[in-house]
């Protein structure tokens, strides 16, 4: 079991339907991301957060709103999203920016 | 510059051979280099990492090998066992920036 946990595993939604992934960790991390990951391919970085602020956006589009309300919650709001977003959604942290990342199973995300 | 390149894209060895994985960079200023695990359904584990100032890290039956004037690094699998069947990443990021440059993967497959 990882230590980084993700909620929901699955989850199939329509494209005009609003709705948020979580990810926490209990480790302390002050580093949070959220990456999206495509069959056969290596994650992609989306967003970076460190102390709660938001630090990297990798030019995500807005149908994709991260929050980090706390420092062992983050979350991915999704609101109008398109089929090409239907990809597996990981949550990782780190200690601190520039330690190693430890990743949660993600989740699963079909768009009809 | 950015990019981190990673061969074979698939491998399929004995049980009890030495799978070797590649990977090539071309920025000089990356300073760390980690490798990941993925097993289906699952988001990727941390293996094993290297900072640029060693050779060579062993950690259990996983080494790391490191070669700072060809800008490349490997990952050797010693007694490979079907359990080790996985997509395996390597990655790179610069000191005080925390964005994982990953490759794109290679399928191992250990046969009995």
């Amino acid at each position: 079991d990882t230590e980084v946990t993700q909620t929901p595993k699955h989850l199939v939604m329509g494209m005009t339907n609003k709705k948020s992934l979580k990810c926490e960790q209990h480790m302390g991390h002050r580093a949070m991301y959220w990456y999206k990951q495509k069959a056969k391919k290596p994650p992609e970085l989306m967003f970076v957060y460190s102390y709660e602020k938001l630090s990297i956006n990798e030019s995500v589009p807005s149908r994709f709103s991260p929050e980090c309300p706390n420092s062992s919650l983050l979350n991915l709001h999704l609101h109008a999203l398109q089929p090409e977003d239907s990809a597996l959604y990981l949550c990782a942290s780190s200690p601190f920016q520039d330690q190693p990342q430890h990743f949660g199973d993600g989740t699963r995300l079909s768009i009809l | 510059q950015q990019q981190v390149k990673q061969s074979p894209q698939s491998l399929i060895v004995q049980k009890g051979g030495i799978p070797i994985i590649n990977c090539a960079y071309e920025n000089t200023a990356f300073d760390y280099f980690p490798w990941y695990q993925q097993f289906p359904g699952k988001g990727p584990a941390l293996l094993i990492a290297i900072r640029p100032d060693v050779s060579e890290k062993k950690e259990g039956r996983f080494t790391i090998s490191f070669n700072k004037s060809a800008k490349q690094f490997s990952l050797h699998i010693m007694d490979s066992q079907p359990g080790d069947s996985a997509t395996y990443f390597c990655a790179a990021s610069k000191r005080g920036y925390n964005k994982l440059i990953f490759g794109a993967g290679t399928r191992l497959a250990v046969h009995p």
